[in-house]
């Protein structure tokens, strides 16, 4: 079982839709959660930290905890072309000791126009 | 505020020989975060330095190495090279360690090992 899992797509969404992109993963102690965005042949961008169970708002972007049910999830409203990208689910599960990040292997998301 | 840099952007080297990447972290940031990325393996950890110490290392032969000097910014070398180094490494710096404490990615140096 990996560590962080999520389904590699493609999610295909029209224009103006909500997508629904899904993360879980398996260790219990994990503490704080990442979304990051990647065009191809780019750097991830960071789009959005949660740590706390429930939802997180920014703009069009909403993340989702459930750490009861090991789940982290990230809505985006209003898809735009632009926005399609390969989204990745990073999880730090140290705490404060370190930062290193573990990665699933992203979520490729197509918004037709 | 000026964004994490990475030099070189590309590097083509030969099996056998050895590597070193730059990076520059975001002023002020003191933890740099080292991944390397490939179609296979996606994005994995290779290690962490804060304040001039390694912090945490992953799962990567002893041919990766990196350091980090007093102005925060990180080296990292790998030597001997083989094909299967050939990726996209990855810096990413933080201004501490915590809760929710976030990492922003420089653009990534390509290595192509032939």
């Amino acid at each position: 079982q990996k560590e962080v899992e999520q389904n590699s797509g493609p999610l295909s969404v029209p224009e103006g839709a909500i997508a629904s992109l899904n993360c879980t993963y398996s260790d219990r102690v994990s503490q704080s959660f990442f979304w990051y965005r990647q065009y191809s042949g780019k750097s991830p961008e960071l789009i959005m930290s949660i740590y706390s169970n429930g939802d997180k708002e920014d703009g069009r972007f909403t993340a989702q905890l459930n750490k009861a049910s090991q789940y982290v999830s990230l809505l985006i409203r209003d898809s735009q072309p632009s926005d399609s990208a390969t989204y990745l689910c990073a999880v730090n599960k140290y705490g404060g000791a370190t930062n290193k990040l573990i990665f699933g292997t992203g979520t490729l998301l197509a918004v037709q126009p | 505020k000026a964004g994490v840099t990475q030099t070189p952007r590309y590097l083509i080297k030969t099996r056998g020989q050895q590597v070193t990447l730059s990076c520059s972290p975001i002023s002020g940031h003191r933890s740099v975060s080292w991944y390397q990325q490939t179609p296979g393996q996606g994005l994995q950890f290779l290690f962490e330095y804060f304040s001039e110490t390694q912090r945490n290392k992953g799962n990567f032969p002893g041919r990766f190495s990196g350091r980090q000097f007093s102005n925060s910014r990180s080296e990292m070398n790998v030597s001997t090279l083989e094909l299967g180094d050939s990726a996209l490494y990855l810096c990413a710096s933080s201004s501490s360690t915590g809760v929710g404490n976030e990492q922003y990615f420089g653009p990534g140096t390509r290595l192509t090992v032939t």
